[in-house]
């Protein structure tokens, strides 16, 4: 069965750092692009970054540019995010998710909780 | 960046009932249209993909059109497990992936 798996997330303290993970099961990981969507409590699904299955090319939404860092380790089966120089406004569920060849985000994990406060 | 604009924001519906919801952008994208499927607590679901094509597993009620700009999403004879919010995507431009703002399906 295919499968994501999140996990590493948190309170922190605004400053501070998290590095998430996306574990995959049961698909050929390192074929898949694969990207990490949040959504903050109560609100609307925000694209955060993506990668490409080689690691060749790396995108990051404006409101994250130069503070989250993504990569993966295909030979572990491994997606991360890691979040440095946290704010309030990163509180979000963070969700992995593949993007399949019919250009949609067709695999999903169950997200992990990111909270932001002093 | 495209923008994806829903509407309406909610609606409330019955068992039984035919729902529409609506999902315009802000420039053409052809028909790289997705829907997602979010019930309270858990992560989004694929229902359709190019603007009308269902992804497996997802019940024939659901139907998707449009193509350009105007998109449409279709739920007929509403199920009590269809009450969710849904979202739709465009990936026709990216970065970003934008996501309409949603769509909440109540009783």
């Amino acid at each position: 069965e295919v499968h994501l798996v999140e996990s590493g997330g948190g309170l922190v303290k605004p400053g501070g750092s998290l590095r998430l993970s996306c574990a995959a099961s049961g698909f050929t990981f390192s074929a898949y692009n694969m990207n990490w969507v949040r959504q903050a409590p109560g609100k609307g699904l925000e694209w955060v970054s993506s990668i490409t299955s080689s690691s060749s090319y790396i995108f990051y939404a404006d409101s994250v540019k130069g503070r989250f860092t993504i990569s993966r380790d295909n030979a572990e089966n491994s997606l991360h995010l890691q979040l440095n120089s946290l704010r309030g406004e990163d509180t979000a569920v963070y969700y992995c998710a593949t993007y399949g060849t019919m250009s949609a985000f067709d695999i999903w994990g169950q997200g992990t909780l990111v909270t932001v406060s002093s | 960046d495209i923008q994806m604009t829903q509407s309406p924001s909610s609606l409330s519906a019955s068992v039984g009932d035919r729902v529409t919801i609506t999902c315009r952008s802000s420039q053409i994208i052809s028909r790289y249209l997705n829907w997602y499927q979010q019930k309270p607590g858990k992560a989004p679901k694929l229902l359709i993909y190019a603007a009308s094509t269902l992804h497996s597993g997802v019940p024939s009620r659901f139907s998707g059109s449009g193509s350009g700009t105007d998109f449409t999403l279709t739920i007929n004879n509403l199920q009590p497990e269809d009450f969710a919010t849904y979202f739709c995507q465009q990936t026709y431009s990216t970065p970003p992936p934008t996501f309409g703002q949603g769509t909440k399906v109540e009783i």
